[in-house]
């Protein structure tokens, strides 16, 4: 195990709705990033927080947004929730190069 | 920009039989290179990891991959398949300095035939 967790482990909402999704990262490590894994796809690059600032971000409109707090866990805040935002979305801590991976949040929209 | 392309969305292989899974990359700065894997309704498991030094990269699990910058591919291999490596496997690149993004393949499923 990597030591990064992630909740809730799934999460059923309504297209319109808003969605929190949170992530503790790895004792030690001042990077969190966000992935969107779609059903038989690879991870999407959302977004990298560095010490609490947005530090790189993918082809996702602003409605994906993200915090990251002083201990440097992080949440990724969703609005206006589409049919397409239903995937397994992962949080990844990291101090260089190598991300730890936790268990993944599988959201669903209906 | 970066990107990776991984051939073959099935491998079939029969139990005790080599694994070759294939990984291509495209990286405009020196790429680190990474193959993970992931069990169903789990997350990402690192296998192994290039990071510019030996070429040649041994994993867990008996996993191996060698960096071949000319080819620039970054193949995974294993010697005998064993049941338990029936999963999907992710090849991903990153580089340069600043956000390590991964740029992820779009996996390769195993499955081990008995």
């Amino acid at each position: 195990e990597t030591g990064v967790t992630q909740s809730p482990t799934h999460l059923i909402k309504t297209r319109g709705q808003q969605v929190t999704l949170r992530c503790s990262s790895q004792s030690g490590h001042n990077t969190v990033s966000w992935y969107q894994q779609a059903l038989g796809q690879g991870p999407q690059f959302i977004f990298q927080y560095y010490r609490e600032e947005e530090n790189g971000r993918g082809n996702f409109p602003p409605r994906f947004s993200g915090l990251q707090f002083p201990n440097y866990s992080s949440e990724l805040n969703v609005n206006a929730l589409e049919l397409d935002d239903s995937a397994l979305y992962l949080c990844a801590s990291s101090l260089r190069e190598e991300q730890y991976f936790g268990p993944g949040t599988r959201l669903t929209v209906t | 920009a970066q990107s990776v392309t991984q051939l073959g969305s099935h491998v079939s292989v029969s139990e005790g039989a080599l694994v070759l899974l294939r990984c291509n990359y495209s990286s405009s700065v020196p790429p680190y290179l990474f193959w993970y894997v992931q069990y169903p309704n789990q997350g990402l498991q690192l296998l192994l990891k290039y990071t510019s030094a030996a070429t040649l990269v041994k994993g867990i699990n008996g996993f191996e991959a060698e960096f071949k910058k000319s080819e620039t591919s970054f193949h995974l291999t294993k010697p005998s398949a064993h049941m338990s490596d029936a999963a999907e496997y992710f090849c991903a690149v990153t580089g340069g300095t600043g956000t390590y993004k991964y740029i992820f393949g779009t996996g390769t499923r195993l499955k081990v035939l008995a």
